[in-house]
């Protein structure tokens, strides 16, 4: 299967972490993804997790990654207004397919 | 500065008429793909091209067509918008297949009155 599930919205105060769920289907997934979209620009790449690996750590992002239950989490440290954005999850097909998620539209008040 | 380029970013067109999206990449990738994205969905892939190679997705409706001149551009022509087409058109390019990543132009957001 292909479907990627996210919940749709997180509302977060400034300063606090975030964290991002998903939940994937396709159990022979390689890679997982997270990628950001701000305001009328393109997907860009946040970080990635091979699946193999349990967690992984880039400065302020955590992705943690539960085979067993084919969870995947993204953790935002102090969280900022800049960190407002779509969130996309995604798991490789194959060699060249995504399937992303809907995307979690997460706002960052004051 | 090395990126991915779309043109226009708004495309207006009228039902039936056919359109055309342009994608230009200074990466020098092999593989560009295109993807639709409806309104709070997930982008979804269309097809791709490794190199001059095309592959198009089973479930793509014929309307749409690519065409690959060369390896810096890529244009998606839709032959008789529908309705059901106004959507947000991503162009990704990799530089190969497998554990690459994709880097997505800003998107065309298409119209169709």
């Amino acid at each position: 299967g292909e479907d990627v599930e996210q919940s749709l919205f997180l509302s977060v105060r400034e300063g606090d972490s975030s964290v991002i769920n998903c939940t994937y289907t396709d159990s022979s997934s390689t890679y997982l993804y997270w990628y950001k979209q701000e305001p009328g620009a393109g997907l860009q790449l946040l970080t990635y997790i091979f699946s193999n690996m349990d967690m992984k750590q880039d400065q302020r992002l955590t992705v943690l990654l539960n085979k067993k239950d084919k969870h995947l989490s993204l953790r935002i440290a102090d969280t900022q207004t800049g960190d407002s954005a779509i969130y996309f999850c995604a798991e490789s097909i194959n060699d060249y397919k995504l399937s992303f998620g809907a995307g979690t539209t997460v706002t960052v008040r004051a | 500065d090395a990126m991915v380029i779309q043109n226009p970013r708004y495309q207006v067109t009228q039902f039936g008429k056919p359109v055309t999206l342009s994608c230009s990449q200074t990466l020098n990738h092999n593989v560009m793909y295109w993807y639709q994205q409806k309104s709070s969905q997930a982008p979804k892939l269309l097809f791709h091209y490794y190199d001059k190679d095309f592959n198009n997705e089973a479930d793509t409706p014929d309307n749409f067509q690519s065409r690959r001149p060369n390896t810096s551009f890529c244009f998606l022509d839709i032959r008789s918008p529908g309705l059901g087409d106004a959507a947000m058109y991503l162009c990704a390019t990799s530089r190969g297949r497998g554990r690459y990543e994709q880097y997505f132009g800003p998107g065309t957001r298409l119209t169709v009155t």
